[in-house]
């Protein structure tokens, strides 16, 4: 099943703790990416990475630390956790070098809920 | 930084009208438009997009037409379903690997 894949779904955490959301795609691209989607369904891009190097980061606080293994993998690790961190993360994928490059592919999301 | 405003932010229609949602940008130098469908609890899926060496771009019931001159583009859904009902979204890009600055949501409901 070709696809962005996210994990996990859900996650509901206590303020102060420190979480990862894992990120995969089999699409072959060579560039991945972080948005947010807050409660006002606002989404924003976070981090932006080609052939695992960063593109982009854009204004986050950085208890937010991206991390790419490989060009398949984007992870997305937050050291203490705040209530303004509650929102839906996710990922996307788009391949640079192709004709549609600049076509960008969602991943189911992650719903994050900080107490 | 590119700013994009979308309107209305709810539209509701009767089933069969025709629904548009407008969108401007702000920096000259994009030239990728995507028009993304959200789903209830689900991801932002594509659904038309339009590239600036285009004027207007159909895929059945669904067209995007786009103006550089005057920055907006503009997404038309014709003969409107209920399972159309969804929120959408516009967005703006510069080229292949930068980010997609979106527009806040227009929130759609066709009424049977």
């Amino acid at each position: 099943d070709t696809a962005v894949s996210q994990t996990p779904k859900y996650l509901v955490t206590q303020m102060g703790n420190d979480k990862s959301i894992k990120c995969e795609q089999n699409l072959g691209h060579d560039t991945m990416y972080w948005y947010k989607q807050d409660s006002k369904k606002f989404l924003k891009i976070m981090f932006s990475y080609n052939n695992k190097e960063l593109i982009i980061n854009e204004t986050v606080p950085n208890r937010f630390s991206p991390k790419s293994p490989d060009k398949a993998h984007l992870n997305l690790h937050i050291n203490s956790l705040e209530l303004g961190d509650s929102a839906v993360y996710f990922c996307a994928s788009s391949a640079l070098a192709r004709e549609d490059g600049d076509t960008q592919y969602f991943g189911p999301g992650t719903r994050l809920t900080v107490l | 930084g590119e700013n994009v405003e979308q309107h209305p932010s709810t539209l509701s229609v009767q089933e069969g009208d025709s629904a548009v949602i407008k969108c401007t940008y702000s920096d000259s130098a994009s030239n990728y438009f995507p028009w993304y469908k959200q789903e209830l609890g689900k991801r932002p899926q594509l659904i038309i997009d339009i590239r600036s060496n285009v004027g207007e771009k159909k895929d059945q019931r669904i067209a995007v037409t786009l103006n550089k001159t005057a920055k907006h583009f503009s997404l038309h859904i014709t003969e409107t379903q209920p399972e159309d009902s969804a929120v959408y979204f516009c967005a703006a890009s510069r080229h292949s690997g930068y980010a997609l600055n979106f527009g806040k949501g227009t929130s759609l409901l066709v009424t049977p």
